[in-house]
């Protein structure tokens, strides 16, 4: 079976930019969580779509959004683009509520 | 609020040694509780979760809710358990894992 796949692997923007990110989850999974990792605050949870609501959200600003489409797969997009954002973006697939996630590569996000 | 608190950056020791990674959280509900592992340029995989209570590569963890601790641990450490380990929570019948900043273990030959 086919892994989480996560597009692009790598971004360059430049702040005020806005970004959309894109993850697709294991085939059948209908839980998509996304999150940030960077080293100064770790991995953070950010918000997870489950059959295209979401049904949970971390503690960040409105500029992070998402949405999840009828085939499961996930795009989380960032606006005005801050230095701060400058992270790994991880998107993990579950089959349902609490148990394993199975994580993709990440997507790492650079702003200048 | 959920917190998850791991106390060690860095851990060494050497091979053939017990090793146990410490985690404790801070949750009013009943917390699902994991721990993930990061091996070199690999993505994040679970190792084991609490509630099904089995062993993974070695490792075991128990958790003490008296204590709000989930310590993972293993008797006899491989070179191989060099790795990033994460614990996390996630709220009861959430997909929302909690994180903590993560302990690095690497296991001397």
């Amino acid at each position: 079976k086919a892994g989480v796949t996560q597009t692009p692997r790598y971004l360059i923007k430049t702040r005020g930019q806005q970004v959309t990110l894109s993850c697709s989850p294991i085939s059948g999974h209908r839980s998509v969580s996304w999150y940030q990792q960077t080293p100064g605050q770790g991995l953070q949870f950010l918000f997870e779509y489950f059959s295209e609501t979401q049904r949970n959200k971390g503690n960040f600003p409105g500029r992070f959004s998402g949405r999840q489409f009828s085939n499961s797969r996930s795009e989380m997009n960032v606006s005005t683009l801050e230095l701060g954002d400058s992270a790994l973006y991880l998107c993990a697939s579950s089959l349902a509520e609490a148990l394993e996630q199975y994580f993709g590569p990440g997507t790492r996000l650079t702003v200048t | 609020a959920q917190r998850v608190t791991q106390p060690e950056k860095l851990l060494s020791v050497f091979k053939g040694a017990p090793v146990e990674l410490k985690c404790n959280y801070s949750y009013s509900g009943s917390p699902e509780l994991f721990w993930y592992v990061q091996y070199s340029r690999q993505r994040l995989q679970l190792l084991l979760r609490h509630i099904s209570r089995e062993s993974i590569k070695g490792f075991t963890a128990d958790l003490n809710k008296g204590e709000t601790s989930f310590h993972l641990k293993k008797p006899f450490a491989q070179e191989e358990d060099s790795a990033m380990y994460y614990c996390a929570l996630a709220q009861t019948g959430a997909n929302n894992l909690f994180f903590g900043t993560g302990t690095r273990l690497t296991v001397i030959p």
